[in-house]
């Protein structure tokens, strides 16, 4: 069964600390993986999307990194801010369907 | 560009009641899809149009109507509402289908509420 697994749940940290979430898949066959940020009442924004071939890609102070061996990818945030509080979701992608995981709450705190 | 947007942000039906959920984008994707988020709960696509006159029904279409008239346009219909309807939706655009490498654009929600 293809699912994609968050963990934690929820996670707080201080401000200016960093933070690793991670997304554990089950999706086969593999195409891609994304991980979004989703702001409290709004949309979801992608951060990253990363193909079969790429194991790190980086936005910013957002590096996602992929093991594609081990099905995990990895969602690091460096130096954390208070606008980082969202909760942050990782998308697998086989080639005819999405799948999303539940999401890690991530608030910073000053 | 405005990106995708949703209207209403918010709404309150009764049940029974029918609603159309109105997306729109301005980027010409044609790709096209409705999302349901519950709490506990990722993502679960209800129906998306991978082009104007196509639909296709996602995980969970039952109770939900879509058309697409306009590359732009993309309304979701409820047809009797039910509390289990209760959730907030979002549309998403892409260039193409975005189980491939495509960006896919989010709207900011319509949160639903039925009592």
């Amino acid at each position: 069964k293809n699912q994609v697994e968050q963990s934690p749940q929820s996670l707080i940290i201080l401000e200016g600390k960093n933070c690793t979430l991670q997304c554990n898949y089950t999706v086969s066959p593999f195409s891609n993986l994304r991980w979004y940020k989703q702001d409290t009442g709004r949309g979801p924004v992608s951060l990253t999307i990363m193909t079969f071939s790429e194991n790190t890609k980086s936005n910013g102070r957002y590096t996602a990194t992929l093991d594609a061996d081990t099905k995990q990818s990895s969602l690091h945030i460096t130096a954390s801010q208070l606008s980082d509080s969202a909760s942050y979701i990782c998308v697998v992608s086989e080639y005819d369907n999405l799948f999303f995981g539940t999401g890690t709450r991530l608030t910073v705190i000053p | 560009n405005a990106g995708v947007t949703q209207t209403p942000k918010f709404q309150v039906l009764k049940t029974g009641q029918s609603m159309t959920l109105q997306c729109a984008q301005d980027m010409n994707h044609e790709y096209m899809s409705w999302y349901r988020q519950d709490p506990g709960m990722g993502l679960r696509l209800i129906h998306y149009s991978v082009g104007a006159g196509i639909t296709d029904q996602g995980e969970v279409p039952n109770g939900y109507n879509v058309s697409r008239s306009t590359t732009e346009d993309f309304p979701l219909r409820l047809l009797s509402a039910a509390p289990s309807q209760t959730s907030v939706y979002f549309c998403a655009s892409s260039l193409m289908w975005p189980g491939q490498t495509y960006e896919q654009y989010f709207g900011p929600g319509t949160r639903l509420t039925v009592t």
